[in-house]
This record gives structure tokens, sequence and C-alpha cells, in this order.
């Protein structure tokens, strides 16, 4: 199995300010017939099942807000909070889907309000 | 609207099975593949199994063969997972997910169904 890598496993940032999470999977997940990246960024709150925010790697779901980007190819990814708000608080995954139907999840990454 | 509801929580002693069911609505049923994920108190994700609802197929974590089952009722629009020979470590929130081809990834959740496993 592709094992998914986060980092940190916490961080803790000024409201305003920018958010960076890393994850590095073992093996790429970029598929060269089609230049697509199966990688995808979840947001989880408490109590909350997770949300989808980044899938592609890159493309934004519908309704999130453009503070979140994500960027990478391969094996290292990056998920970007421009500028950290109150309700961005939670734990943020990435995930595999290229070795589908197995998907793995990274370890998450808490953030939280400095 | 699109939704995925699920059953509610359960408690089972060490050995028995539990069954979660995940309803949908709000979209073609057959048309997307239902997963399920799992999550232990504290910790982080962990895939459990997919189906695919127009045939049945079904694909199951390595660590979960044997114990886990996958079913779906297309009358209901209903997926049912049946976890059996319950442990300790089998207690977690259950959820399922609807996976997106076009996006390739889940885009629709479930609430989460809470399973404890305690004598």
């Amino acid at each position: 199995d592709i094992v998914m890598t986060q980092s940190p496993d916490s961080l803790a940032v000024s409201l305003g300010e920018r958010a960076t999470i890393k994850c590095k999977s073992s093996q790429s997940v970029l598929d060269g017939s089609n230049n697509k990246n199966y990688l995808a960024w979840y947001q989880q709150k408490p109590g909350q099942p997770p949300k989808l925010l980044i899938y592609w790697a890159s493309t934004r779901e519908s309704g999130v807000p453009d503070r979140f980007s994500g960027s990478g190819s391969g094996t290292d990814f990056t998920l970007t909070i421009s500028s950290l708000q109150p309700e961005d608080v939670a734990v943020y995954y990435c995930q595999n889907y290229y070795t589908t139907p197995t998907w793995t999840f990274g370890q998450g990454t808490k953030v939280e309000v400095k | 609207q699109v939704q995925l509801v699920q059953s509610g929580a359960e408690v089972k002693n060490p050995g028995a099975s539990v069954t979660v069911s995940c309803k949908a609505s709000g979209y073609s049923f057959t048309t997307y593949y239902i997963q399920w994920v799992r999550q232990a108190p504290g910790e982080g994700l962990e895939w459990v199994g997919i189906i695919n609802p127009r045939g049945g197929a079904a694909t199951y974590a390595q660590r979960l063969q044997g114990r886990l089952t996958l079913t779906r009722d297309t009358s209901t629009s209903t997926v049912h997972m049946e976890l059996s020979s319950l442990r300790s470590e089998d207690t977690a929130v259950y959820y399922c997910a609807r996976v997106s081809m076009e996006k390739g990834a889940f885009d629709m959740w479930g609430q989460g169904t809470r399973v404890t496993v305690s004598s």
C-alpha cells in the first residue's frame, strides 16, 4: 500500500496568517496517461464527518473558500490556507486514491489558532 | 438534496456482529460507488471497504478480510456493512461516503455511526 505521511502533526497559526501542511506519498500518485495526481484533501471538525476540500491535488471543491489551495505533483503535496480564519480550526487529511479501489489517508494535521 | 443517512449507534459484546446501514437519496444510487471509513477514538481515518451498488461487487481492507461484508439493496438505495467477530479494537465511528468518478474522491459523507465493542 502507498503510505501517506503528513507534516507537521499539528501547528498553531495566528488568525490571518498562512498555514501550510505537507503530504508525502511513498510512491508517485501521478497518472502519466492523463497527467492527474490522485490526491485529495479533507477537513474534519470535531464531531463531524470529513469534508472534501481539494481533489486532483489542486482542484477546489465547489463552495470551498479560495483561501484554501492545493499544490504539488508526484509524491509531494501541499495544502495552504492563505489567511487562517477561526472556522478553519480542524484536522486536515490527505488521501491517495491512485491505488483504487484501496485508498490510504495521511495521519492528519491538527490546525489551531495561536 | 444529496445525502447519506446512517443507522444509529450500536453497543456490542466482543465476538458479536454488527450491521450499519447507509441510505442514499437525492441521486442515482447505482451510479456512485459507496465506500466505508472508520475512525477509532482520537485516531485518524482508516479505509474499510468499497461496494459498487450497480452489481454488488465489493473490495475489503486486507486487515478486515473474512470479517467484513458489504451488501446493497437497490430497492431501498441502502448499503449495509456487517462486521463480525467484533474485537475491542473495532470500536470506532464508521462513515459511509460516496465516490465521485469525476473527482475520484469522496464528495458526500454520512453522519457517522458509533460502534462500541465492550463487555
